[in-house]
C-alpha cells in the first residue's frame, strides 16, 4: 500500500478539467514536503511533469498545474487533450520510511 | 543533453542475481544522486534504492534490505544496481533516474531494464 493516496482513474472529455488529488499525511505532505508529480505515456518511462508542488518544468504546457495544501495535492489538467491520456503518479518524501521516497499508486486519466 | 542510458532486458532463475547498469552522460555525475525505480507489469512505481555517487553512501527500501546493493565506476559514469535471491514477484521494468537530495525530484529516467524471473 502507499502511503499517497490517489484515485485509480479519471476522465474527462476534450476540452475539459481533470483533477488528479494525492492525499498523504503528518509524515509526508502534512509535514510541509512537497509533492512531484510524473507523466508516464504508455511503454514509456515516466516524465517529471510538476516539481516543488507547482512549478512546471522546461517544455511542460501551462494546461498542467499543481497545487497543495495540508495532507493533500492535486495536479489539474485543463483543455484536456487525447495526448494527455496516460498514468500520473504523486511522489513526496516521508520520514517515516527507509530511503524516505513514495510514490502514490497512480492514476490513469482517460480522454473520452 | 543528459541522458541515462541503462543495460539490456534480463532473465533470471529463481534464487539467482541480476546485476543492471545506467549510464550517465551529460552532466557531471558525481553531481547528483541516482536512484532506482520498478514497476512491475500493470502495477504503479516502487522506489528501490539510491546512490550518492561522489561519496557512495546509499540508501534503499526497507522491503528490499539485504537484497540490493548499489554501486558506482566513477570512470565511466556508470552506476550499478544488483538484486540477489530473485523471485518472481521481481519481474519488472527497472528504471535509474537522477536526483539531488531527498527533497527533490527524479528530473531524468533512464529507458528502462525489462527483468523476467519466470515463476
Amino acid at each position: 500500500q502507499s502511503v499517497l493516496t490517489q484515485p485509480p482513474s479519471v476522465s474527462g472529455a476534450p476540452g475539459q478539467r481533470v483533477t488528479i488529488t494525492c492525499t498523504g499525511s503528518s509524515s509526508n505532505l502534512g509535514a510541509g514536503y512537497a509533492v512531484h508529480w510524473y507523466q508516464q505515456l504508455p511503454g514509456t518511462a515516466p516524465k517529471l511533469l510538476i516539481y516543488g508542488n507547482n512549478n512546471r518544468p522546461s517544455g511542460v504546457p501551462d494546461r498542467f498545474s499543481g497545487s497543495k495544501s495540508g495532507t493533500s495535492a492535486s495536479l489539474a489538467i485543463t483543455g484536456l487533450q487525447a495526448e494527455d491520456e496516460a498514468d500520473y503518479y504523486c511522489q513526496s518524501y516521508d520520514y517515516m520510511l527507509s530511503g524516505s521516497r513514495a510514490f502514490g499508486g497512480g492514476t490513469k486519466v482517460f480522454v473520452l | 543533453q543528459v541522458q541515462l542510458v541503462q543495460s539490456g532486458a534480463e532473465v533470471r532463475k529463481p534464487g539467482a542475481s541480476v546485476k543492471l547498469s545506467c549510464k550517465a552522460s551529460g552532466y557531471t555525475f558525481n553531481n547528483y544522486d541516482i536512484n532506482w525505480v520498478r514497476q512491475a507489469p500493470g502495477q504503479g512505481l516502487e522506489w528501490m534504492a539510491w546512490m550518492n555517487p561522489k561519496s557512495g553512501n546509499t540508501g534503499n527500501a526497507q522491503k528490499l534490505q539485504g537484497r540490493v546493493t548499489m554501486t558506482r565506476n566513477t570512470s565511466i559514469s556508470t552506476a550499478y544496481l544488483e538484486l540477489t535471491s530473485l523471485r518472481s514477484e521481481d519481474t519488472a521494468v527497472y528504471y535509474c533516474a537522477r536526483g539531488q537530495g531527498w527533497l527533490q525530484p527524479f528530473e531524468y529516467w533512464g529507458q528502462g531494464t525489462q527483468v523476467t524471473v519466470p515463476s
